[in-house]
């Protein structure tokens, strides 16, 4: 079964830094999300994405966040300049539709230093 | 505002007995909702979804009640077991039709054997 996959699985950073997450969706998606998941808290809405803009982002994604799909099959999430609160579990999902379930890969966890 | 919540944290049964999670919604105006299954290091995998033109729906040991009269999603698992040991998350897509999905807090569900 097609799956999202994301690498890193953990990323150390010093704060200041700049750091890229990414991922690659299923295949034959178009809609492409990034969430993120605070220790024992509930999964956080990020951003979406289709046909090559975000199409809505949360407060959450200021202006040192970004996204990006480079190529067919890449997304990436950057932060430009991380902070302590960043800290936390990147999950990227992608839907065929707006509509349909979304599929999650495993995440990055972000540790900022 | 938005927001979708869980009666309960965590949820104690016995394997092989039936689990109900309950779900409490606040916006009107979603028209989809997601059950997600979250093990420990993993990402929130899919289980069932529902949209709004209906109040019933069966998987494979699983159904969702959706009672928009009060706002009130349910997970029911039918013999439940030591595997479906996990934090159980609802969603809705709230006003958005870009895809975001508002979780909720989360139910641990702990399977005795």
């Amino acid at each position: 079964e097609p799956e999202v996959t994301q690498t890193p699985s953990h990323q150390v950073t010093q704060m200041g830094q700049e750091v890229i997450l990414r991922c690659v969706p299923i295949s034959n998606h178009l809609y492409f999300y990034w969430y993120r998941q605070i220790l024992g808290q509930k999964v956080e809405f990020l951003v979406s994405f289709y046909n090559n803009e975000i199409s809505e982002k949360s407060e959450i994604f200021d202006d040192q966040f970004s996204v990006e799909r480079p190529d067919g099959s890449n997304f990436t999430l950057k932060i430009r300049s991380t902070k302590l609160e960043d800290s936390a579990m990147y999950f990227c999902a992608s839907s065929r539709t707006g509509d349909q379930p979304q599929h999650f890969g495993d995440g990055t966890r972000l540790s900022i230093l | 505002g938005e927001s979708v919540g869980l009666h309960l944290p965590t949820l104690s049964v016995q394997e092989g007995d039936n689990s109900i999670i309950n779900c409490a919604y606040s916006n009107s105006a979603s028209d989809y909702f997601i059950w997600y299954k979250q093990e420990s290091g993993k990402g929130p995998q899919f289980i069932i979804d529902i949209r709004s033109n209906m109040d019933k729906r069966q998987g494979q040991r699983v159904t969702v009640l959706l009672n928009k009269t009060v706002k009130h999603l349910s997970l029911q698992i039918a013999a439940t077991q030591p595997g479906d040991s996990a934090v159980y998350f609802c969603a809705e897509n709230g006003s958005s039709n870009t895809g975001k999905l508002i979780f909720g807090q989360g139910t641990t569900l702990q399977v005795k054997p």
